[in-house]
C-alpha cells in the first residue's frame, strides 16, 4: 500500500532563513504528489502539486518542490521564510491512474521566530 | 463567502448521542469528501461521493453514515459517538473535469468533541 512519510514533526526557523520540509513516499510507481498547508483555524490549502515533466515545481507563496525519483522524494523548500508561513504542512500522494484518492502525511508544523 | 462551508464550527457532545456535520459547497463540483485529522495521524479519509448516487467508503468508515442531499450538500453522521471520534473533520470537493488528477478545496473544518 502507498505511504507518505514526514520524518519532522516539528520545525523552528527563523524569519528570513531558508526552509526545506521533508517527504518521501513509498509506492509501485511515480504517484501524484501534493504539498497543502494549513494555517491556523483554516482547512488545507493547495501549495504546488507533480504530475511530470519539469521536477522543480514552483507554487504559491513562493514555495517550490523538487521530485528525486532515486530517493522517492518530493521536498518542499522556501528560500526565505515569513513569519505568515507558520503553519502546518502535508505532503500527498495520489496514485498514478488518478481518481482523487490522495493518501496525507502526518504533517510537519512550522514555527517561525521573529 | 467561502466556497466550502461546514456547519458546525465546534461540538461537544456526549457518549452515545447522535451528531451530523454538515457540508455545503458552491463551487459546482461532483466530488466531496469527508476527512478527519488527528494529531500525529494526518487526515484519513471516511466517505467520499462522485455524484449524488455514488458513495463510497474510506479508509475509516465504521461508525460513520453519509447523506448527499444533493450536487451541494454532503452531511457526515456519527451514529452512537465514542469519545474515539474526537476530531477536526474535513469536507473537501472537487472537479472531475479539470484534469486526471484534480485540486481538492477544503472547508474550514469542525472540531468535534466526545466526552
Amino acid at each position: 500500500a502507498q505511504s507518505v512519510t514526514q520524518p519532522d514533526i516539528h520545525i523552528t526557523v527563523s524569519e528570513g532563513a531558508s526552509l526545506e520540509l521533508r517527504c518521501n513516499y513509498s509506492y509501485g510507481a511515480t504517484p501524484y504528489l501534493f504539498w497543502y498547508v494549513q494555517s491556523p483555524g483554516q482547512g488545507l490549502q493547495l501549495l504546488l502539486k507533480y504530475f511530470s515533466g519539469d521536477t522543480l515545481v514552483q507554487g504559491i507563496k513562493g514555495f517550490e518542490a523538487e521530485f528525486k525519483r532515486s530517493q522517492s522524494s518530493f521536498n518542499l523548500r522556501k528560500p526565505s521564510v515569513h513569519w505568515s508561513d507558520a503553519a502546518e504542512y502535508f505532503c500527498a500522494v495520489g496514485p498514478p491512474q488518478g481518481g482523487d484518492k490522495l493518501t496525507f502525511g502526518t504533517g510537519t508544523r512550522l514555527a517561525v521566530r521573529p | 463567502d467561502a466556497d466550502v462551508t461546514q456547519t458546525p464550527r465546534n461540538r461537544i457532545t456526549k457518549t452515545g448521542k447522535r451528531i451530523m456535520l454538515e457540508c455545503s459547497q458552491t463551487k459546482g463540483h461532483d466530488r466531496m469528501y469527508w476527512y478527519r485529522q488527528d494529531p500525529g495521524l494526518g487526515l484519513r479519509l471516511i466517505y467520499y461521493s462522485f455524484d449524488v448516487k455514488d458513495i463510497n467508503k474510506g479508509e475509516i468508515s465504521d461508525g460513520y453514515s453519509v447523506s448527499r442531499q444533493a450536487q451541494a450538500k454532503f452531511s457526515l453522521s456519527l451514529e452512537s459517538a465514542i469519545p474515539n471520534q474526537t476530531a477536526l473533520y474535513f469536507c473537501a470537493t472537487s472537479d472531475p473535469t479539470s484534469g486526471p488528477y484534480n485540486e481538492q478545496f477544503f472547508g474550514p473544518g469542525t472540531r468535534l468533541t466526545v466526552l
